[in-house]
């Protein structure tokens, strides 16, 4: 299964910073990822698939970038509703993996 | 609106067995490609399944081979996990997701996992 090594597991910042995630994976994965949102107790959200694709609905400070082994969320302008936890996750092949999470938290 | 309803969830001893149900509805549910993810408590998120709109192509991970079956029933618009055998390490929220390609180029589609459930918790303990 590939591995989806994700950096750094959790970051503190304030509201306007821009802070960046980053997603490595074990093997060239094309552009084949997509970056999800999770709030507690919540299902995770749909951010970006394709790897720079942006879904719809989804504000435009959030953006991705990256194609084959390395990728990069970031969040330009990080509002209050950003704090959360941010997964990627690979759609190469199959077993589709996951990063193990970055938690963006108040500085 | 579409909306994705897992059912199911509960305190099972390990060994026992275990359906868990997503109810679709607001879509064509039999135009999808569907998903199950997991979570264990304060855990990341885990792919477990997922099965091909007219059910012909499922794909697990090696963990669940052989113990879970994942199965649809487009008329109903539901979608299904058998969990048997189950282990403690099964403990988790279990999530249905809806499966789509948001984007095709000339030679690949690109999935996504745009709808999700709200989940159901399956606890396995003695």
């Amino acid at each position: 299964a590939i591995q989806m090594t994700q950096s750094p597991s959790s970051l503190s910042a304030s509201v306007g910073d821009r802070v960046s995630i980053t997603c490595r994976a074990s093997q060239a994965i094309r552009n084949e990822l997509g970056w999800y949102q999770q709030k507690p107790g919540q299902a995770p959200k749909l951010l970006i698939y394709a790897a720079t694709y942006l879904q719809s609905g989804v504000p435009s400070r959030f953006r991705g970038s990256g194609s084959g082994t390395y990728f990069t969320l970031t969040i330009s302008g990080l509002q209050p509703e950003d704090f959360a936890t941010y997964y990627c996750l690979q759609d190469f092949n199959y077993p589709r993996t996951f990063g193990r999470g970055t938690k963006v938290e108040v500085k | 609106e579409v909306q994705l309803v897992e059912s199911g969830g509960t305190l099972v001893q390990p060994g026992a067995s275990l359906r868990l149900s997503c109810a679709a509805s607001g879509s064509t549910f039999s135009d999808y490609w569907m998903t199950w993810l997991r979570q264990a408590p304060g855990k990341g998120l885990e792919w477990v399944a997922n099965i091909k709109e007219d059910g012909s192509h499922i794909n697990y991970v090696d963990s669940v081979k052989g113990r879970f079956t994942i199965f649809r029933d487009n008329a109903r618009k539901s979608l299904y996990l058998d969990m048997n055998s189950l282990r403690d390490e099964d403990t988790a929220v279990y999530y249905c997701a809806r499966d789509t390609s948001p984007y095709c180029n000339s030679t690949t589609c690109y999935d996504a996992l745009d709808i999700w459930g709200r989940g159901t918790l399956v606890t396995v303990s003695s």
